[in-house]
């Protein structure tokens, strides 16, 4: 099975409010998670990565939290935009910085203008 | 005008048939990679290559090939060993020692 999971698979929200997308994962030894976003009919992108010896990361409108003890990964967007609807998709590296990210299922963002 | 272009964005192919999709970028990048996406999953990892004429077996290599014979070209066939062929196929690159991949449009295989 995965290692990598997510709590939900759509998230709706209204167009100014704050989005909170939450991961699941399950290998202690994971030493990086990376954060993608996939628009309809695109390839990802990538968003933001955070390192296993920190505990939150902030980009432009964007906020990754990583808690170890409870394996839990959440991804905080500010001030969302209808831009912002889309597939979003946590991954880890637990080969030990191979480099080589394992992806979850993802979670549809819908941004209700 | 950089970045990375798959070719085509659709393509059809009967059973049995190989078929192979085009990935190339001009972004001096040294990692490659091709991954799998199906309906409501995430992306599962093919082959990846982190030199030119070297390349390794990701998650779901088989039925797969793939070849690296320039740093630019990283092409994906599809053999009629790969018994669920239908798919969403993305190419990716990438700097050596990164997480940050980028990625193609997309090729959507439908095989019937």
């Amino acid at each position: 099975g995965e290692s990598v999971g997510l709590h939900l698979p759509t998230l709706s929200v209204q167009e100014g409010d704050n989005s909170i997308i939450n991961c699941a994962y399950s290998n202690s030894a994971s030493d990086y998670f990376i954060w993608y976003k996939q628009e309809s009919g695109k390839g990802p992108q990538f968003i933001i990565d955070i390192r296993s010896n920190m505990d939150k990361r902030q980009g432009q409108r964007v906020t990754v939290l990583l808690n170890k003890t409870v394996k839990h990964l959440s991804l905080q967007i500010a001030a969302t935009q209808p831009g912002d609807s889309a597939v979003y998709f946590c991954a880890e590296d637990y080969k030990g910085g191979s480099y080589i990210p394992t992806f979850g299922r993802g979670t549809s963002l819908i941004v209700h203008p | 005008d950089g970045g990375i272009t798959q070719s085509p964005k659709y393509l059809f192919r009967k059973e049995g048939q190989n078929v192979t999709l085009s990935c190339e970028q001009n972004l001096n990048h040294d990692a490659m990679y091709w991954y799998r996406q199906d309906p409501g999953q995430g992306l599962r990892l093919i082959y990846y290559s982190q030199i030119v004429n070297d390349f390794q077996k990701g998650d779901i290599a088989e039925g797969y090939s793939v070849s690296r014979e320039k740093k630019e070209s990283f092409p994906l066939t599809v053999t009629s060993a790969q018994k669920n062929p239908t798919a969403f196929y993305l190419c990716a690159s990438g700097r050596d020692r990164t997480y940050e991949q980028y990625f193609g449009p997309g090729t959507r295989l439908t095989v019937t």
